[in-house]
């Protein structure tokens, strides 16, 4: 399985302003993906971020409020811009294992906004 | 669309009792199914997964899981159950029909292991 790390691991952030999350990967791969976990909800899935392609958002979630980039096979970011209180949540990203199949996921950032 | 029902959000239990947390999927083609835990303020880990090949699955932790394809059902066992098992579990389910990788989590269940 990928070793995964996210920066920041936690943030207070205050109303509109943006803060942007680091995935790291310890091997190459193909698939990334950006979930959120509001307060004791499950996981809901942001995007698909694939290295030299734009990123594919799901339905309730815009490029304009959570850009993605995917500079290499190794990393990617999230924004979360103008942020509001319902914003906070867990942001975590995962990557497709070598079956195609199990994802594996980072630590999570902690996002509360005041 | 695929769907997952995770059928009780909370289970208390007390160490060294068999616990089983239920997961029930909706699909209208061959799924893949999953199971994670979540311990507090981490990350996800997969306890074990549910490809192809024989039903009763095994994963870490001594926990296991037997897929049911006429019941839409993968729940998950441990014959007993420790304090460090207190932990969110999530079962999620992926397929040919929602691009192979993408996942789709339960609502999760809370598993508090009493002493």
């Amino acid at each position: 399985s990928a070793v995964i790390s996210q920066k920041p691991s936690r943030d207070i952030c205050q109303r509109g302003t943006s803060l942007t999350i680091q995935c790291q990967v310890d091997s190459q791969v193909t698939m990334m993906f950006w979930y959120r976990q509001q307060p004791g909800q499950s996981l809901t899935l942001i995007a698909t971020a694939n290295q030299g392609s734009e990123a594919t958002y799901e339905s309730g979630f815009v490029i304009d409020k959570f850009p993605i980039s995917r500079p290499n096979l190794t990393f990617s970011t999230l924004t979360v811009s103008n942020m509001s209180p319902e914003d906070s949540s867990i942001y975590l990203c995962s990557v497709v294992g070598d079956s195609s199949y199990e994802q594996y996921f980072g630590p999570g950032t902690r996002l509360t906004v005041t | 669309a695929q769907s997952v029902t995770q059928l009780d959000s909370q289970v208390p239990v007390f160490e060294e009792a068999p616990v089983e947390l239920r997961c029930n999927y909706s699909s209208s083609v061959s799924v893949y199914l999953f199971w994670y835990v979540q311990y507090p303020n981490q990350g996800l880990q997969l306890l074990l997964k549910y490809l192809s090949g024989s039903t009763l699955v095994k994963g870490i932790n001594g926990f296991e899981a037997e897929f049911n394809k006429s019941q839409t059902s993968f729940h998950l066992r441990k014959p007993s159950v420790h304090i460090s098992d207190t932990a969110e579990y999530f079962c999620a389910v992926s397929g040919w029909e929602t691009s192979g990788s993408r996942l789709t989590f339960g609502e999760g269940t809370q598993l508090t292991v009493n002493p």
